[in-house]
Formats: C-alpha cells, sequence, structure tokens
C-alpha cells in the first residue's frame, strides 16, 4: 500500500526565513514523488518532481529512501508563496498512474 | 482557455438523486483522470482512462459510480442515488504518454463542487 503523510497542516512563517514542508511516505517498491501547489482561487499544479532534480520558483526537493522522506524547501520565503501545498506518490514499477497525495499543508508567509 | 475544464462547477442535490460531470481534457492528452477531493484532505484518486479504455478504477469507486469517455476526449463521471458522503470537489487531471516509464505531468481542471442535501 502507498501512503503520504505531511505532519504539518498549518506552516506560518515571516517574509525571508526558510522554509521546510515536510513529506513522508510509506511504499516498499520504486517510488516517485511530486510537489503539487494550489495558489488562491487556482487549480492544483505541478511544482516539482524529484526525478527532475530542479529547483522551480526557489524550492527543491531531496528525495531521502532511508528516511522515506520528500522535504520541500526554501530558504527564503516571498508572501506570494503563500499556498497549499501537496506532496504526492507514484509507484514505478506498478505501471499505474494514479497519484496518491498527503493531505496538504498550508503555507502562510507574513510580512 | 486551453487548459482542462469541467462543468459544472458547482452542484447542489438532494439524496437520492442522480448527477453527471463533465471533464474536457487539453485537447492532445490522450490520459485522463478522475480524484474526489474531501475537505481537509488531499486529492483521492478514482479512476483513469488511457484513450477510451478505463484502465484503473480505485476501490473507491462503489456501484454507484461511473465514468466513462466514449470517444476518448471528453469524460463523464455519474453518481447514481447520491449519498451525503458524496460530497466533495470533483477534480478532473489530463496528461499526454511520455515514454520511458517516468510519469507524465497530469494537468488539474478546476473542479466541480457537489453537495448532497
Amino acid at each position: 500500500a502507498q501512503r503520504v503523510t505531511q505532519p504539518e497542516k498549518l506552516l506560518s512563517v515571516f517574509k525571508g526565513a526558510p522554509v521546510e514542508l515536510k513529506c513522508n511516505y510509506s511504499y516498499s517498491g520504486s517510488p516517485e514523488l511530486f510537489w503539487y501547489v494550489q495558489y488562491s482561487r487556482q487549480r492544483l499544479q505541478l511544482l516539482l518532481r524529484h526525478i527532475s532534480r530542479e529547483s522551480i520558483k526557489g524550492f527543491t526537493a531531496d528525495l531521502n529512501k532511508g528516511e522515506t522522506s520528500f522535504h520541500l524547501k526554501k530558504p527564503f520565503a516571498q508572501e506570494e508563496d503563500s499556498a497549499m501545498y501537496y506532496c504526492a506518490l507514484r509507484g514505478m514499477d506498478t505501471g499505474r498512474r494514479a497519484l496518491t497525495f498527503g493531505s496538504g499543508t498550508r503555507l502562510q508567509v507574513q510580512p | 482557455d486551453t487548459g482542462v475544464s469541467q462543468d459544472p462547477r458547482h452542484k447542489i442535490t438532494k439524496r437520492g438523486q442522480n448527477v453527471t460531470f463533465r471533464c474536457d481534457p487539453i485537447s492532445e492528452h490522450n490520459r485522463l483522470y478522475w480524484y474526489r477531493q474531501t475537505l481537509g484532505q488531499g486529492p483521492e484518486f478514482l479512476t483513469y482512462f488511457q484513450n477510451e479504455a478505463q484502465l484503473e478504477k480505485s476501490r473507491l469507486l462503489s456501484d454507484r459510480f461511473s465514468a466513462e469517455r466514449p470517444k476518448g476526449s471528453f469524460s463523464t463521471l455519474e453518481i447514481q442515488r447520491t449519498e451525503q458522503g458524496d460530497s466533495a470537489m470533483y477534480l478532473c487531471a489530463s496528461s499526454q504518454r511520455t515514454s520511458g516509464g517516468v510519469a507524465d505531468t497530469q494537468y488539474f481542471g478546476p473542479g466541480t463542487r457537489l453537495t448532497v442535501l
């Protein structure tokens, strides 16, 4: 079975502070991990995926298979980063296309 | 707007009624997904189509739920004999098949919010 856990429902930081949104997963096979973001009144959209190993809008995330984690980090938060963030997983070795999402973390960046 | 579209955006119905939602994917995308999202939770997978073939179904998709994609373009999700527990946001997503086993990017629609009274 696949499970994604985002332990924080709300994370509030001040502008310029570092941000770390936690994501832990449970999956026995080979996982593919994603971060999706939903800004206010907008649709859910892909932020980044671990395979790409890229930085998007200053955010990075590293897959740690030993700790089964895929935390999202940004060194200096901006007010426009305020949004709902969802971590998601797909089993690469299953051939299935379905994504399993966590329950999400709301990031509030205060001025 | 060339993104995924869903209709209606909001639906209020009485318990026991049938409802149908429509999803129009991005035109060149051959994969289409339905998810359900309840308050305070992330999206939960319901079903997936590649072209007109329904290839995956979640156990969440009870007998009262049926999805179709008859011509491999738009899709419909029907809920029969609605229950209050069906109240949720129903999300549609589409993607284009890629090679190499890497997951293609799923592009989400705005959702249809269903309220069952």
